[in-house]
């Protein structure tokens, strides 16, 4: 298995655009996760699922921002109306279901809102 | 809720010194503890971990850290670093019984000098 991945890697969009991100996370595991992480600061929560069940979502999450994980396997994060305050980098993980478990995180993908 | 408190934002140190990297976390019922590197441009890499049992954790790279309880902390230690251990460092922290959801703290960058 060559890990969790994230396309793209990078992007930059111009405010009031909608953006949507993929990760592809280890095959067998079934939890995923989404983080965002901006400078000087760890990876914040954003959203979490257990096969394709959303279980929870951050009260920070504004309403532009929406996730699905459609056949429990790859996810897609998406922003609508993108804000300047996006800007940051977006990182997935994935685990299996145990509490204690390793999350393995991909390379994330850094959004610039010009 | 629990929340980890990382007090050094930057560690500057010189190559095939020790370092410490500080991690102190606070939590009404019992905890895993986690630590994950960052080199640039790249996602998260578990380092080690506490579950249970022994309070020294062994982990990748020649890193150990050490759980105590009564202090709540759970401080990173290396007693000889390199070049390439140069990156940023989180801990985290998990509620046991609870969610599975990782609270991360801000990270310290450990900048090795030769």
């Amino acid at each position: 298995d060559t890990g969790v991945s994230q396309d793209p890697r990078h992007k930059i969009t111009k405010r009031g655009q909608n953006v949507t991100f993929r990760c592809d996370p280890i095959s067998e595991h079934n939890r995923l996760y989404w983080y965002r992480q901006t400078l000087g600061q760890g990876p914040e929560f954003l959203t979490y699922f257990q096969n394709e069940a959303q279980l929870e979502k951050s009260r920070l999450l504004s309403d532009r921002f929406s996730a699905e994980r459609p056949k429990g396997s790859f996810s897609t994060l998406e922003i609508q109306r993108t804000e300047q305050g996006d800007s940051a980098m977006y990182l997935c993980a994935s685990s299996l279901a145990q509490l204690g478990e390793t999350q393995y995180f991909g390379p994330g993908t850094r959004l610039l809102v010009l | 809720a629990q929340s980890v408190t990382q007090l050094d934002s930057q560690v500057p140190v010189f190559e095939e010194a020790p370092v410490e990297l500080r991690c102190n976390y606070s939590s009404s019922v019992s905890v895993y503890l986690f630590w994950y590197v960052q080199y640039p441009n790249q996602g998260l890499q578990l380092l080690l971990k506490y579950l249970s049992g022994s309070t020294l954790v062994k982990g990748i790279n020649g890193f150990e850290a050490e759980f105590n309880k009564s202090q709540t902390s759970f401080h990173l230690r290396k007693p000889s670093v390199q070049i390439s251990d140069t990156a940023e460092y989180f801990c985290a922290v998990v509620v046991s019984g609870g969610s599975y959801i990782p609270t991360f703290g801000r990270g310290t960058s450990l900048i090795v000098h030769p």
